[in-house]
């Protein structure tokens, strides 16, 4: 079965102090892995898709990598407006069509 | 920038109750879902449709949820007797035709928080 585990659960930092957050996936045949932000109340909002291992994709201070067993969202410098849930998912062999999701890392911005 | 909307917002329901909940997905997409997040929980996978007719379905998603497109932009969820474990927020959402092996992603709505009481 499709697994995908995200970690830490909740991630607290000062304004401008640089973190990782990991997605570890299990899947037969990958097809995508996608990053999302949620804030509270709000829909998933998409950042990122990765297709292949030594992938990297970024967007500002966001930056997303790709292994062949998980993927690292690298913050740079965050600010207290990064502050937000950050999903994970995957898509699965062809013919599949649901994203499985993490639990998600909250992320805690501090002024 | 297209995006995919939701109506209503909230909708509150009492048990036994029958809801719909609506979407309007991203005009030129193909392929369309909808999740549900439970509060504190995963977003997890119902539905998706695609040529006029579902394509896979989740064991959550059982003969009480049905998923219709009756016109060229609406695309919409019926709950026929709600139940108090239907509590979440559901989310619409859509995406374009895959590219050979690889799929393109997934554009959420904003949700709608459904509270059966």
């Amino acid at each position: 079965e499709d697994q995908v585990t995200q970690s830490p659960e909740a991630l607290r930092l000062q304004e401008g102090e640089s973190s990782s957050l990991n997605c570890s996936y299990t899947v037969s045949g990958l097809r995508g892995l996608f990053w999302y932000r949620q804030d509270p109340g709000k829909g998933p909002e998409f950042l990122f898709t990765l297709y292949s291992a030594g992938e990297e994709k970024e967007k500002e201070r966001l930056k997303a990598t790709l292994t062949k067993k998980e993927s690292f969202l690298h913050i740079t410098a965050p600010k207290p407006e990064d502050s937000a849930t950050y999903l994970c998912a995957v898509q699965a062999p062809q013919g599949a069509q649901k994203l499985v999701f993490g639990q998600g890392t909250r992320l805690t911005i501090n002024p | 920038e297209p995006e995919v909307t939701q109506t209503p917002s909230h909708q509150v329901t009492q048990m036994g109750q029958e809801v719909i909940l609506r979407c309007v997905p991203i005009s030129n997409h193909l392929y369309f879902y909808w999740y549900r997040q439970i509060l504190g929980q995963k977003v997890e996978f119902l539905v998706s449709f695609y040529n006029n007719e579902i394509s896979e379905k989740s064991e959550i998603f059982d003969d009480q949820f049905s998923v219709e497109r009756p016109d060229g932009s609406n695309f919409t969820l019926k709950i026929r007797s709600t139940k108090l474990e239907d509590s979440a927020m559901y989310f619409c959402a859509s995406r374009k035709q895959g590219a050979g092996v690889f799929s393109y992603e997934q554009y959420f709505g904003p949700g709608t928080r459904l509270t059966v009481t």
